[in-house]
């Protein structure tokens, strides 16, 4: 089945310092969603990307829906303690299904 | 965005009883809604698409006498997990599509943790 490369698996940071993380596939996906997971809670969606190439901000967070449509980046610029939790990237398959293909997600530590 | 609760949030049963999770879409009207396993330090498992109307489709692995779909109007999906054993004790999640303009979005629901004794 289709499946999603998300890395790094985890990261260790100091706060204030940017994070990246990214997601690739070998197949095209339509759409790109980045969740953010906190311990015993749902994921909570924190961007979605609906176009190639398409760069989307929310707040200190920036994702970006590669050209080829096989990858996503999240990044979070100036981290604070509350970044802490597990960030999954999620993708819409091509093929009209509405299920989506999830990473195996990053965990991230800031050390304030 | 949109809001998708669940109901309850935690659970404990005893082995061989049935178990109801409610998953409700708040403020829109989610024809599709989905339902996910999760293990400890694991990604999100997806178990079942609920179709509102019709019956759910499963995936591959999941037992659908086990897990028993029902999403008899456009807010409302319940998972009813039936004579629960220990193994069954998880992390259960759902979700819902909200459709916009450009095209739509899955929200997730705050969870339902199951604890089989």
């Amino acid at each position: 089945g289709q499946q999603l490369n998300q890395s790094p698996q985890s990261m260790f940071i100091q706060e204030g310092e940017d994070v990246s993380m990214n997601c690739t596939s070998s197949s095209i996906f339509n759409t790109w969603l980045w969740y953010k997971q906190d311990p015993g809670e749902g994921p909570v969606l924190l961007i979605a990307l609906y176009k190639a190439g398409e760069l989307t901000s929310n707040g200190r967070l920036t994702a970006q829906f590669g050209i080829t449509r096989k990858d996503s980046f999240l990044n979070i610029s100036a981290s604070i303690p509350s970044d802490v939790g597990i960030y999954f990237c999620a993708g819409q398959p091509q093929g009209g299904s509405e299920k989506l293909v999830f990473g195996k997600g990053t965990k991230l530590t800031v050390n304030p | 965005g949109a809001v998708v609760s669940q109901h309850p949030s935690w659970v404990i049963c005893k082995s061989g009883t049935s178990v109801k999770i409610e998953c409700r879409s708040l403020d829109f009207q989610a024809t599709t809604m989905f339902w996910y396993r999760q293990f400890p330090k694991q990604s999100l498992m997806l178990m079942a698409t609920s179709n509102e109307g019709s019956k759910a489709t499963y995936e591959q692995g999941v037992e659908k006498d086990k897990f028993l779909i029902n999403h008899a109007s456009l807010t409302l999906s319940t998972l009813t997990v039936t004579s629960a054993h220990p193994e069954d004790s998880s992390f259960y999640i759902c979700s819902a599509n909200a459709y916009s303009a450009r095209s739509y979005e899955q929200y997730f629901g705050p969870g339902t943790r199951l604890t089989v004794t």
